[in-house]
């Protein structure tokens, strides 16, 4: 089955412990982007990866990084997490340069305390 | 810029009556246009897309969009609700012209549907 996962789906941490958010995608798409939902503001980008060693900031990268070494893999890494960073977040993935949609994982709540 | 518009976070409708989620874009040039919905505790998944051709697209579970570029707008339609249609929909747009990837989404609307 085509799909993106994400783990963890649940996560509680505090300020200024490091985690990593990970994804994965088994569609052999090139292009992969996170994306952070928050209520009134619908999907902001937060960083994306056009191919392998390819990554570029997308609306709200402060505060995460990203990392592209294999084409299935995506994470997302907060160095030193911070309340303002509780969030909903997504990771998606697509074929670039076609007209098509994104396929999601299932998302990751995060909460920083 | 692109950017795009959902007029209203939230719309109620009751059972059997029609759904209408209003989206409004603005573009230099015809965009490509999508909706989303989200079910509770899911990720997005996508309804339906305008690319080229027929500007009247229809998507899964029996919504439709239609294209219509005098008035910028790409508004989702059901005749009849369901329950099950209770979600968020997002409606997003993307650059038609090659070599860019950039998408941007609505705010979303939350719809309930009333028994």
């Amino acid at each position: 089955e085509a799909q993106v996962t994400q783990n963890p789906r649940y996560l509680i941490t505090v300020t200024g412990k490091k985690l990593t958010v990970t994804c994965s995608q088994n569609m052999n798409h090139e292009y992969m982007s996170w994306y952070r939902q928050d209520p009134g503001l619908g999907l902001r980008q937060i960083y994306y990866s056009m191919n392998v060693e390819v990554t570029d900031k997308g609306d709200v990268p402060e505060g995460y990084k990203v990392s592209r070494k294999e084409k299935r893999n995506f994470p997302l890494i907060l160095e030193s997490p911070s309340p303002n960073q509780t969030s909903l977040y997504f990771c998606a993935s697509r074929v670039p340069g076609k007209p098509g949609g994104y396929t999601f994982g299932s998302g990751t709540r995060l909460t920083v305390v | 810029a692109q950017s795009v518009t959902q007029l209203g976070s939230h719309v109620s409708v009751s059972e059997g009556a029609l759904v209408l989620l209003r989206c409004n874009y603005s573009s230099s040039v015809p965009p490509y246009l999508f909706w989303y919905v989200q079910y509770p505790n899911q990720g997005l998944q996508l309804l339906l897309k305008y690319t080229t051709g027929a500007t009247l697209v229809k998507g899964i579970n029996g919504f439709e969009a239609e294209f219509k570029k005098s008035e910028t707008s790409f508004h989702l339609t059901k005749p009849s609700a369901h329950m099950s249609d209770a979600a968020e929909y997002f409606c997003a747009v993307s650059p038609s012209s090659s070599g860019t990837y950039k998408y941007i989404f609505g705010t979303g609307t939350r719809l309930k549907v009333l028994a």
